[in-house]
């Protein structure tokens, strides 16, 4: 089976610059898609194809890939930008995957 | 706007079995594949199942395969995920997601004895 991995947390300061990280064998050969979930509501996807980004969200969200990693960029976090963030991909465009989550918070 | 609207849920004994429906509007239901995606109180993300767009293949992850069972109607653009065999481990909110691009707000289920 396979596995994706993220780090648990990550932590900056408003304007500070926010990296997260997913990993996995499959990410060699597999887009990722990056979906983020604030506290009570439903997740919304924010990145696909590893680093296009859904015409409503802003440019400061970011992505790009390297070998087996996917990297969630935030350029100049803010408060509102405090949620949980799970990378996804799929193998044979059939079995999906989640990434544990990151909780990144903005203080 | 597409708009996700899950329904099903509820409260059910372990081994019992339960039916949630989600229906998709402002989208071409026909063109796109389906996934049910599930969170446990204060848990991550888990995929769930994936049923192509014509119904033809479908895929579920190791935990629910063969108790689980997705499928569409898309005269209806209606998903469907029948559970059976609950166990107190599948008690969730689960989400339909079209595409993996939109999400609703989902259906709680809730496997308790």
């Amino acid at each position: 089976s396979y596995d994706l991995t993220q780090p648990s947390s990550v932590s900056v300061s408003p304007g500070q610059t926010a990296r997260i990280t997913c990993s996995g064998d499959l990410l060699s050969s597999k887009y990722v898609r990056w979906f983020q979930q604030k506290p009570g509501q439903s997740p919304t996807l924010i990145l696909y194809n590893d680093n296009e980004r859904p015409s409503w969200i802003p440019e400061r969200f970011s992505g790009s890939s390297s070998g087996t990693t996917v990297t969630l960029t935030i350029s100049g976090a803010q408060v509102e930008d405090e949620a949980d963030y799970y990378c996804y991909s799929a193998a044979d465009n059939t079995l999906g995957i989640f990434g544990g989550g990151t909780k990144l918070t903005v203080l | 706007q597409v708009q996700v609207v899950e329904s099903g849920g509820g409260v059910v004994q372990p081994g019992g079995s339960l039916t949630l429906s989600c229906e998709v509007s402002g989208y071409i239901f026909s063109d796109h594949g389906m996934h049910w995606v599930r969170q446990a109180p204060g848990k991550g993300l888990q995929w769930v199942a994936f049923i192509h767009r014509d119904g033809t293949t479908s895929n579920y992850a190791d935990s629910v395969r063969g108790r689980f069972f997705i499928s569409r109607d898309n005269s209806k653009n209606k998903l469907f995920l029948q559970l059976n065999s609950l166990r107190l481990d599948d008690t969730a909110v689960y989400y339909c997601v079209p595409n993996m691009d939109n999400w609703g707000q989902g259906a709680l289920v809730t496997v308790f004895s």
